[in-house]
């Protein structure tokens, strides 16, 4: 399998902020890799795909880049209503995939 | 707009059985499109079950795959899960999803979840 390595796990942050996180994948994925946000209780939500590319609908304060083994999600300017878990995942054609372990993103 | 909604039950004694479908309105799973299951325990992160395409064919976490069964129907538009031999391990909220292999290649609408215990 595809080991996916989040980091931080925590991220205390401030309304206005500009938050990264970042995800590494133990091979190369090309840019099979996307980025979900959970909301507490709530069903994970698809923002970013193919490492860079934004859903419809997800304001564009969220950014992702990389390619390869190194991606970075960020958030430019951190908002209320952003304060939840994100979570990467690899996509790679032809293999199980991975979700790695989750950032939450909390009020500091 | 699709519509994915788990049932099944939400108690499941240790070494039994779990099972769970996932209905689906607003689009025939028959014409396109992935159909899986993730899961995650409380508190905990994301776990990929597996997944079927429209015509069949099933790919599923190796480190599952002896206790796994994922299967459709195509005249009730529903999907099922089947996880034998259960333990405390299996607990978890169980999400059915519709993923798109094509474009995205993400999982892009998710069921609401199903919380299923595993205790005597």
């Amino acid at each position: 399998d595809i080991q996916m390595t989040q980091s931080p796990s925590s991220l205390p942050a401030s309304v206005g902020d500009r938050v990264t996180i970042t995800c590494r994948a133990s091979q190369s994925i090309s840019t099979y890799l996307n980025w979900y946000q959970q909301k507490s209780g709530k069903v994970p939500e698809l923002l970013i795909y193919g490492a860079s590319r934004l859903q419809s609908g997800v304001p564009s304060r969220f950014s992702g880049s990389g390619s390869g083994t190194d991606f970075t999600l960020t958030i430019s300017s951190l908002e209320a209503e952003d304060f939840a878990t994100y979570y990467c995942q690899q996509s790679y054609v032809g293999t199980t995939w991975t979700f790695g372990r989750g950032t939450k993103v909390e009020i500091k | 707009q699709v519509h994915l909604q788990e049932s099944g039950p939400g108690l499941v004694k240790p070494s039994e059985t779990l099972s769970l479908t996932c209905g689906v309105s607003g689009y025939s799973i028959s014409r396109g499109y992935y159909w899986g299951w993730i899961r995650q325990p409380p508190g905990k992160g994301l776990e990929w079950i597996g997944s079927l395409s429209h015509s069949g064919n099933t790919y599923y976490n190796p480190s599952l795959m002896s206790r796994v069964t994922i299967s459709m129907d195509t005249s009730k538009n529903q999907f099922s899960l089947t996880l034998s031999s259960v333990t405390a391990a299996d607990t978890a909220v169980y999400y059915c999803a519709r993923i798109d292999i094509n474009i995205l290649v993400a999982i892009e609408s998710w069921g609401q979840g199903s919380l299923v215990t595993v205790s005597s």
